[in-house]
């Protein structure tokens, strides 16, 4: 079976410094990697997602996410943080392309302070 | 709007009441998916739908749950004799099954349940 971990449950960070989420998976085959962002009361919003190729992945809003296989992670990066970016943030996993049953984490929460 | 629609937004129902939520998935998309969400939670999935056909259910979906999409256009997710341990978001999603590898998959906003 598929899960997924994000081991920070909430991460503060100031405006204009880096961040990174982490996330490890858990899954036999080839894994389909995805993080999204959901803001208060919201749905939830693609940021980025790992097929196949290039290990490392650029998403929307400045994000990017390395896949590395041999720690079976998928962790979430960005240089410089907005205010904007505080949200919750999930890693998912999915079991083939195009099929969307997916595994989420628990969520990390992001809070951004001036 | 082009997006997935959910209504209602927010429902607020006694136990042991009956609660239906729609979704409206982007046009043309042939997949349909229904997530739930508890607060502090990631998405559990619940079920999916290629076009009018229910393909798969979680061992989440209780007897009480149950989901249709009639016309293959539209989905409703009804749960019966509601519980407190039902209050969550049902987050509903859309996506085209093509061959292409990697199609984007759109969520709604969530609809609120509160069971009290």
């Amino acid at each position: 079976a598929q899960s997924v971990t994000q081991p920070d449950i909430h991460i503060t960070v100031s405006e204009g410094a880096s961040l990174e989420l982490r996330c490890n998976y858990s899954y036999g085959a080839t894994p389909y990697l995805f993080w999204y962002v959901q803001s208060p009361g919201q749905g939830l919003q693609l940021l980025l997602k790992y097929f196949s190729g290039d290990t490392l992945v650029q998403g929307i809003k400045g994000f990017e996410a390395e896949f590395k296989r041999s720690q079976s992670s998928f962790n979430l990066r960005k240089p410089s943080v907005h205010w904007s970016d505080a949200a919750e943030y999930f890693c998912a996993v999915g079991p083939r392309a195009n099929d969307y049953k997916l595994s989420f984490g628990a969520g990390t929460t992001v809070t951004v302070r001036a | 709007d082009t997006g997935v629609s959910q209504d209602p937004r927010h429902k607020i129902t006694k136990r042991g009441q009956n609660v239906t939520f729609r979704c409206d998935p982007i046009s043309e998309h042939n997949r349909l998916y229904w997530y739930r969400q508890t607060l502090g939670q990631g998405p559990e999935f619940l079920t999916y739908f290629q076009n009018e056909a229910q393909l798969e259910k979680s061992r989440l979906l209780s007897d009480r749950f149950s989901a249709e999409r009639p016309k293959g256009s539209f989905s409703t997710l009804e749960i019966q004799r509601t519980e407190q341990g039902d209050s969550a978001m049902y987050l509903c999603a859309s996506t085209v099954r093509t061959g292409i590898v990697g199609n984007t998959i759109y969520f709604g906003e969530g609809s609120w349940l509160t069971v009290v």
